[in-house]
């Protein structure tokens, strides 16, 4: 079975950082690309970052280039997303996701919660 | 960076009617679309990709069609349980964007 067990959510002040880290298992995690997706309270899902299989490619939403970072430890099936400069606007649940094809979410976590506020 | 749009960003609807969401692209994405469901405090469901794939184990009242910058899902006999919001994702290139979702309610 599929599972994608997210960590790392918490309070944070703005300007701070916090790391996310999303545990894969049942399934062989080098051979997928993965992907971040958060969702603001109340709001529609918004793609944030995603990364081959390989580590080698990493993209992200023009919100968040240059303050967050994408990346993953094949051999500890896991996937990370380091957060810093955060803003108020950041506050969400941020999910972890498998990709199926081409970007197809198939899988994903329970998600955590990142709050930002003074 | 495209932008995608869905109507009607919720609709009413009674259980056995056919309903079909629209998801328009600012400009063309081929066939790279891909539909989820999600239910209030979970994450959202894969029901279609590929414009037109049905995922594993999603029922076949669901079916999704188009390419280029417009494509629909439609939910043929709604059920109870595809109460829901309903959202269209552009894949394959970043940033891939949702659509703001339409929120199927009861009638």
């Amino acid at each position: 079975e599929v599972q994608l067990v997210e960590s790392g959510g918490g309070l944070v002040q703005p300007g701070g950082s916090l790391r996310l880290s999303c545990a894969a298992s049942g399934f062989t995690f080098s051979h997928y690309w993965m992907t971040w997706v958060r969702q603001a309270p109340g709001k529609g899902p918004e793609w944030v970052a995603n990364i081959k299989h390989d580590g080698t490619d990493t993209y992200y939403v023009d919100s968040v280039r240059g303050r967050f970072t994408i990346s993953r430890a094949n051999a500890e099936n896991s996937l990370f997303l380091e957060m810093s400069s955060l803003r108020v606007e950041d506050t969400a649940v941020y999910y972890c996701a498998r990709d199926l094809i081409h970007g197809a979410l198939q899988y994903w976590g329970q998600g955590t919660l990142v709050t930002v506020s003074s | 960076d495209i932008q995608m749009t869905q109507s009607p960003s919720s609709l009413a609807a009674s259980v056995g009617d056919r309903v079909t969401i629209s998801c328009r692209a600012s400009q063309n994405i081929g066939s790279y679309l891909t539909w989820y469901q999600q239910k209030p405090g979970k994450a959202p469901k894969l029901l279609i990709y590929a414009a037109s794939t049905l995922a594993s184990g999603v029922p076949s009242r669901f079916s999704g069609s188009g390419s280029g910058t417009d494509f629909a899902l439609t939910i043929t006999s709604l059920q109870p349980e595809d109460f829901a919001v309903y959202y269209c994702q552009r894949s394959f290139d970043a940033p891939q964007t949702f659509g703001q979702g339409t929120k199927v309610e009861i009638k």
